[in-house]
């Protein structure tokens, strides 16, 4: 599978835009880049996924470099509610891989 | 709310007893799959089924560790002989089949059974 690699831990300001960094650099040209982020005691949940082009939802957008080789989630306004670890995944999609594999991910503190 | 349920929520047991976690997945999710965290770690992928077919298996489950989804709707996750080193939150998830073919890989998550072993 196809490594991640992202800092242990990022801090922000409430309110102010937050940029984590994913580098994805043996990317290949079927792979999703997915980000899931995990709040204090829950399971992990999907936050939003691309392929090629940039992605907006109502969670956060992810900004793709064109080569590919990594790409940013970005929180506009972080809240005390976004303080969670964040996830970026490369998900193979087709043939019988249907599994996501999780690194350590990105500890967000979003300060008041 | 009809999102990923896990039952119980949390298992303190003593070394050497058998536990047993159940999952009900999202109505109509086709894939199920069992992960496993622990602190400081991200959840590491345990079992995948696709309906009621056991279709991959990862070399952390050990033969102390089997997983079950009988009709294709629940599933079950045994532990005989636990050991402290299970002591970890066991995570399912579940996803829909994609009929175009854009499978994209989103999982829906439950909030975890927590296990201790004393």
């Amino acid at each position: 599978d196809a490594k991640t690699t992202q800092p242990n831990s990022m801090e922000s300001n409430e309110e102010e835009p937050v940029h984590l960094p994913c580098n994805h650099s043996t990317i290949s040209g079927t792979d999703y880049i997915h980000w899931y982020r995990q709040l204090p005691s829950q399971g992990p949940e999907y936050v939003i996924h691309g392929l090629t082009s940039n992605v907006n939802n109502r969670m956060a957008s992810l900004a793709i470099a064109e080569d590919r080789k990594s790409s940013t989630l970005i929180l506009h306004r972080a809240t005390l509610r976004d303080a969670a670890v964040y996830y970026c995944i490369l998900y193979h999609s087709g043939g019988s891989n249907y599994k996501l594999t999780f690194g350590k991910g990105t500890l967000l503190t979003v300060n008041p | 709310d009809t999102g990923v349920s896990q039952n119980p929520r949390h298992k303190i047991t003593k070394r050497g007893q058998n536990v047993t976690f159940r999952c009900d997945p999202i109505s109509e999710h086709n894939r199920l799959y069992w992960y496993r965290q622990t602190l400081g770690q991200g959840p590491e992928f345990l079992t995948y089924f696709q309906n009621e077919a056991q279709l991959e298996k990862s070399r952390l489950l050990s033969d102390r560790f089997s997983a079950e989804r009988p009709k294709g709707s629940f599933s079950t996750l045994e532990i005989q002989r636990t050991e402290q080193g299970d002591s970890a939150m066991y995570l399912c998830a579940s996803s829909p089949r994609r009929l175009a073919g854009d499978n994209t890989g989103e999982l829906f998550f439950g909030e975890g059974s927590r296990l201790t072993v004393l």
